[in-house]
């Protein structure tokens, strides 16, 4: 199985902060025959369903802030939120599905200060 | 608008059977493949099992498999998840997700509410 790995498992940033978070993956995933890394990111805010932010390590989904960036290639991926906002409380969980069983990060907890 | 609504949870004895629905509309259910997500009681989301746009392939955990059986109604745009002999281990909210796609390669691009499945004597 491929592992995860996310870190911080929590962060607490002040509105309008910059904050990174990683995850790594135990095998890389970049497919070579269409050079796309498969991994996503996902936001589940308290008491909410996940929802879709980033798919192929760095495509935005439609409606989502451009404040998310993801990026990052074969092993090592990084979620960015430029300036962070209040509504931005989560924990966000990165997912490959490269392969199955496909696996999820156990999530990192973003706090507002 | 694209909905996934979940049914059939509830309170279940170890050993015993549920099968949870999933209610889809708002897109032609039969071209994407549909998944079972859950997520045990203040943890992280693990995913459980998938099916192609017909159902002919099926995919699953291993700590399901041969327990659970993933099936899809196309005619119905209904999704289902047969539980059998379940294990106080299976306690979590299951939520019915679509992947982005016709295959299984394809990250979860919608996600239901979810149905709360509770395992215990």
């Amino acid at each position: 199985d491929i592992v995860m790995t996310q870190t911080p498992s929590s962060q607490a940033v002040s509105a309008g902060e910059k904050v990174t978070m990683s995850c790594k993956s135990s095998q890389s995933l970049l497919y070579s025959e269409n050079k796309k890394n498969y991994l996503a990111w996902y936001q589940q805010k308290p008491g909410q369903s996940p929802k879709l932010l980033i798919s192929w390590a760095s495509t935005r989904e439609s409606g989502v802030p451009d404040r998310f960036i993801g990026s990052g290639s074969g092993t090592d991926f990084t979620l960015t939120i430029s300036s962070v906002q209040a509504e931005d409380l989560a924990v966000y969980y990165c997912e490959q599905y490269y392969d199955t069983p496909f696996t999820f990060g156990s999530g990192t907890k973003l706090e507002i200060k | 608008e694209v909905q996934l609504v979940e049914s059939g949870g509830g309170l279940v004895q170890p050993g015993r059977s549920l099968k949870l629905s999933c209610a889809a509309s708002g897109f032609t259910f039969s071209n994407y493949g549909m998944a079972w997500v859950c997520q045990a009681p203040t943890k992280g989301l693990e995913w459980v099992a998938s099916i192609s746009t017909g159902g002919g392939n099926t995919y699953y955990r291993d700590s399901v498999k041969g327990r659970f059986t993933i099936s899809r109604d196309n005619a119905k745009n209904t999704l289902y998840l047969q539980m059998d002999s379940l294990r106080s281990e299976d306690t979590a909210t299951y939520y019915c997700a679509r992947h982005a796609g016709t295959g299984s390669s394809y990250y979860f691009d919608y996600w239901g509410q979810g149905v709360m499945v509770t395992v215990s004597s």
